[in-house]
């Protein structure tokens, strides 16, 4: 069964660098998306992206974050200047035709700031 | 702002046992609605997802949808000690663009 891929698993990284986090979408999905996991917390929406653009963010998607679809398999979030409060699970996820369809979620980056 | 509410639980169960899960949300205009599971430091794996009201099963799981009442359940009849996780309601925002999540409930099954 076809899956969403995220790498790496695990990153660690000093407070105020920059990380990327990847994600390979399911091949016929056209909406991808952020979230991410406070431990303990609930999952909270990030941003949206269809047909090369953000559709929606959240208010937690501020300037330090950025999206990008660099080609035709990836889907990349980027933090910069990273914060102690960054460190989370982020997780992608996809859907097929319509935003309102079931999402598909990747196994998570988790993050931990150092 | 859509809200999605769950008991946080833990909903204790002997194995055998059906357990039952209930989101309630805020918006009356909510169309479709999603069970995920999640297992501890794992990723939600979508479980069930139902748009009409009523009753939607797919083996042991059956999903029940009150609009009227703006509830939405999860029944899992023969539960198993591999059941035991967290159980995700989520619904979709207003523009469709992302989901909410509520809490989740802790579900526990005892061999």
């Amino acid at each position: 069964e076809p899956e969403v891929t995220q790498t790496p698993s695990h990153q660690v990284t000093q407070m105020g660098q920059e990380v990327i986090l990847r994600c390979v979408p399911i091949s016929n999905h056209l909406y991808f998306y952020w979230y991410r996991q406070i431990l303990g917390q609930k999952v909270e929406f990030l941003v949206s992206f269809y047909n090369n653009e953000i559709s929606e963010k959240s208010e937690i998607f501020d300037d330090q974050f950025s999206v990008e679809r660099p080609d035709g398999s990836n889907f990349t979030l980027k933090i910069r200047s990273t914060k102690l409060e960054d460190s989370a699970m982020y997780f992608c996820a996809s859907s097929e035709r319509t935003e309102s369809q079931p999402q598909h979620f990747g196994d998570g980056t988790r993050l931990s700031i150092l | 702002q859509k809200e999605v509410e769950q008991n946080s639980g833990p909903l204790s169960v002997p194995e055998g046992a059906i357990a039952s899960l209930n989101c309630t949300y805020s918006d009356r205009g909510s169309q479709s609605f999603f069970w995920y599971r999640q297992y501890s430091g794992k990723s939600p794996e979508l479980i069930m997802f139902i748009y009409s009201n009523g009753d939607k099963e797919d083996g042991r799981f059956t999903a029940q949808l009150n609009k009227a009442s703006q509830y939405v359940s999860l029944l899992i009849r023969d539960s198993q000690p591999s059941d035991s996780a967290t159980y995700l309601c989520a619904v979709p925002n207003q523009a469709g663009t992302a989901l909410i999540f509520g809490k989740g409930t802790t579900l526990s099954v005892s061999s």
